[in-house]
């Protein structure tokens, strides 16, 4: 079964709201977990890393006030998307991992969001 | 960040093995290589992964180059389920993922 949950599976939103995408491991705790956003027959990019307790480490391009990311407890982390616009309009995945060094990453079914 | 090449596309009868490969040239010591798989609209699923020996699980075996520069997916027995996009990683230091453009594996009845 499922180890890390996606909530919601899609939403379709006006331009210019904000939206909350959750993200949480059911079975174990993730000091860190992962946010991804994919477009359509492109590939995963790595938007941010979120760490429990701490600020977000985003990656080069992706603007932290734009993509807000929570992580207050050990099994969950939010994104927000801030005044989202059409061109927001993606599929956000998230992934979160055991404890250990040989552990795989576990993702999430993925989030389709809509900018109208 | 190591990177990884697939090939963009490979096609397979249904009930032959497949043989994805990857090449990752710039490994380090410490990488570990893994394997996903992502089917249309969802999340991609793990598949499987390996530090230098090869691995065999019951979903595939990854076979890994003597020198880790390059490693192989082998699928027994290509079913159409395994239709989607391989993907393979190699896990930076702070756990990141940096996908690749991965695999289309088509599978032919």
């Amino acid at each position: 079964g499922a180890v890390v949950s996606q909530h919601p599976s899609w939403v379709i939103c006006k331009s210019g709201t904000s939206v909350k995408i959750e993200c949480r491991s059911l079975d174990f705790q993730a000091t860190t977990m992962f946010w991804y956003r994919q477009f359509p027959k492109q590939s995963l990019m790595l938007m941010a890393t979120s760490n429990e307790g701490s600020k977000a480490t985003y990656e080069q391009g992706v603007e932290k006030d734009k993509f807000l990311i929570n992580h207050a407890s050990l099994t969950l982390s939010t994104l927000t998307v801030t005044s989202a616009h059409p061109e927001d309009s993606s599929f956000y995945i998230c992934s979160a991992r055991r404890q250990g060094t040989a552990q795989p990453q576990h993702f999430g079914d993925g989030t389709r969001l809509s900018i109208l | 960040d190591a990177k990884t090449t697939q090939p963009n596309s490979m096609e397979s009868n249904e009930e032959e093995p497949v043989h994805l490969p990857c090449n990752h040239s710039t490994i380090s010591g410490t990488d570990y290589i893994h394997w996903y798989r992502q089917l249309p609209s969802q999340g991609p699923e793990y598949v499987i992964h390996g530090l230098t020996s090869n691995v065999n699980n019951r979903m595939a075996s990854l076979a890994i180059a003597e020198d880790r520069k390059s490693s192989t997916l082998i699928l027994h027995r290509a079913t159409l389920r395994d239709a989607a996009v391989y993907y393979c990683i190699l896990r930076a230091s702070g756990n990141q993922f940096y996908f690749g453009t991965g695999t289309s594996l088509t599978v032919i009845p």
